[in-house]
């Protein structure tokens, strides 16, 4: 069965330090995976899209990578600031499916504190 | 921002009643998607549309209908509320056969 597994499930940082955020996968083959940002009470953005051969794609403090070999995705943050603290999701697209049978992971919440 | 609207935004009904969320786009997107968010799971799409009048359903469809009349608006409605529809719904569009925006959703609580 196709499944996407984020941990940790939560995390508080400080502000301005780094963290780094796993995103595993049972999706194969597939052809693109993305991370979205979901603040508390509003829809997901998407910060990063990466197709099967794409090894890294950054977005601002935001750099997410991707080793297909393994099945695993990372988004790392830099330099936290208070507005990083919300949900990150991690999305599979299955290869040769629509759009329609993406596969999300539940998230990561974080948390930043000052 | 997408321009994505739904409403309402928040929402408290009673078991039984029929309720209707709406989705708008400015976008003219052709493919258009609902997604339920529980806690515990990922999104999981209910219904989704790929033109006006075209309409196919998702992973957790039972319960559900909707409607497409045109290109800006997708309707979701839940014919006879249950409790277990309690839920936070949103609404995404896109140009190709990809989610790529989300509205802000409504948050349906179902007494």
């Amino acid at each position: 069965k196709n499944q996407v597994e984020q941990s940790p499930q939560s995390l508080i940082i400080l502000e301005g330090k780094n963290c780094t955020l796993q995103c595993n996968y049972t999706v194969s083959p597939f052809s693109n995976l993305r991370w979205y940002k979901q603040d508390t009470g509003r829809g997901p953005v998407s910060l990063t899209i990466m197709t099967f051969s794409e090894n890294t794609k950054s977005n601002g403090r935001y750099t997410a990578t991707l080793d297909a070999d393994t099945k695993q995705s990372s988004l790392h943050i830099t330099a936290s600031q208070l507005s990083d603290s919300a949900s990150y999701i991690c999305v599979v697209t299955p290869a040769n499916q629509a759009g329609t049978a993406l596969i999300f992971g539940k998230g990561t919440t974080l948390s930043v504190s000052s | 921002d997408a321009g994505i609207t739904q409403s309402p935004r928040h929402k408290v009904t009673e078991t039984g009643t029929p309720v209707t969320l709406r989705c708008h786009q400015t976008e003219n997107h052709r493919y258009m998607y609902w997604y339920r968010q529980d806690p515990g799971h990922g999104l999981r799409l209910i219904h989704y549309s790929y033109g006006v009048k075209d309409t196919d359903k998702g992973e957790v469809s039972d319960g559900y209908s909707v409607s497409r009349s045109k290109t800006e608006d997708f309707l979701l409605t839940l014919e006879s509320a249950t409790s277990s529809q309690t839920s936070v719904y949103f609404c995404a569009t896109g140009s190709n056969n990809q989610p790529q925006h989300f509205g802000d959703g409504t948050r349906l609580s179902i007494l």
